[in-house]
């Protein structure tokens, strides 16, 4: 069964540095999603992503942020300069966009650990 | 925008019996999709079972199945037979037909042997 695949599973760095996260969506896929988790609360969105644009942002997605979909498999997430309270866990999530009504479920891939030092 | 309350940060249940697990939300749409979504110790987001607003009908998979309330912005998941491994966090969703999603905070369930 496809499914989404992130790397790193873990990623620890210091404090200013930038980190890309990468995820790689389920091929036939056309929306593409971030979520983060910090330890023991509750999963939050930050952004969305279709036809090479974010198509909604959170509040949580400031300038520090960024997506991009380098080729016509990743997806990445970039922090430019990293914060103590940017460490969480980081979900990717993709879906395929339905024709008829709505949009189909989201997949979501097995997360990258954050630790910022 | 919309709010997704899980009132229930614990439960624990017995192997083989049956919980269930509440979720309310709130939303001025008529159309969206529902999700349960399992979060074992690996940290995974596993699907468990999805709705759609607009079927009166109960989904159901295996063990798991919803009572949805849409007047009452009701969504709760009720696991039967409860096995060990049925223990894990256990989150709420609502999605909206624009794909904006929204996690409640979690419940989670223990399963005693």
């Amino acid at each position: 069964e496809p499914e989404v695949t992130q790397t790193p599973s873990h990623q620890v760095t210091q404090m200013g540095q930038e980190v890309i996260l990468r995820c790689v969506p389920i091929s036939n896929h056309l929306y593409f999603y971030w979520y983060r988790q910090i330890l023991g609360q509750k999963v939050e969105f930050l952004v969305s992503f279709y036809n090479n644009e974010i198509s909604e942002k959170s509040e949580i997605f400031d300038d520090q942020f960024s997506v991009e979909r380098p080729d016509g498999s990743n997806f990445t997430l970039k922090i430019r300069s990293t914060k103590l309270e940017d460490s969480a866990m980081y979900f990717c999530a993709s879906s395929e966009v339905a024709r008829d009504f709505g949009t189909d479920t989201q997949y979501f891939g097995p997360g990258t650990r954050l630790t910022v030092l | 925008a919309q709010t997704v309350t899980q009132s229930q940060p614990e439960m624990s249940v017995q192997e083989a019996e049956t919980v269930t697990l509440s979720c309310t939300y709130d939303t001025s749409e008529s159309d969206y999709y529902l999700f349960w979504y399992k979060q074992p110790p690996s940290r995974q987001m596993i699907l468990v079972i999805r709705q759609e607003a607009y079927k009166q009908q109960n989904a159901t998979e295996n063990r798991f199945s919803v009572n949805f309330q849409k007047a009452a912005k009701s969504f709760s998941l009720k696991i039967s037979d409860s096995q060990l491994g049925d223990a894990a966090m256990y989150f709420c969703a609502y999605r909206s037909l624009n794909n904006d999603m929204r996690f409640g905070a979690g419940t989670r369930l223990t399963v005693k042997p």
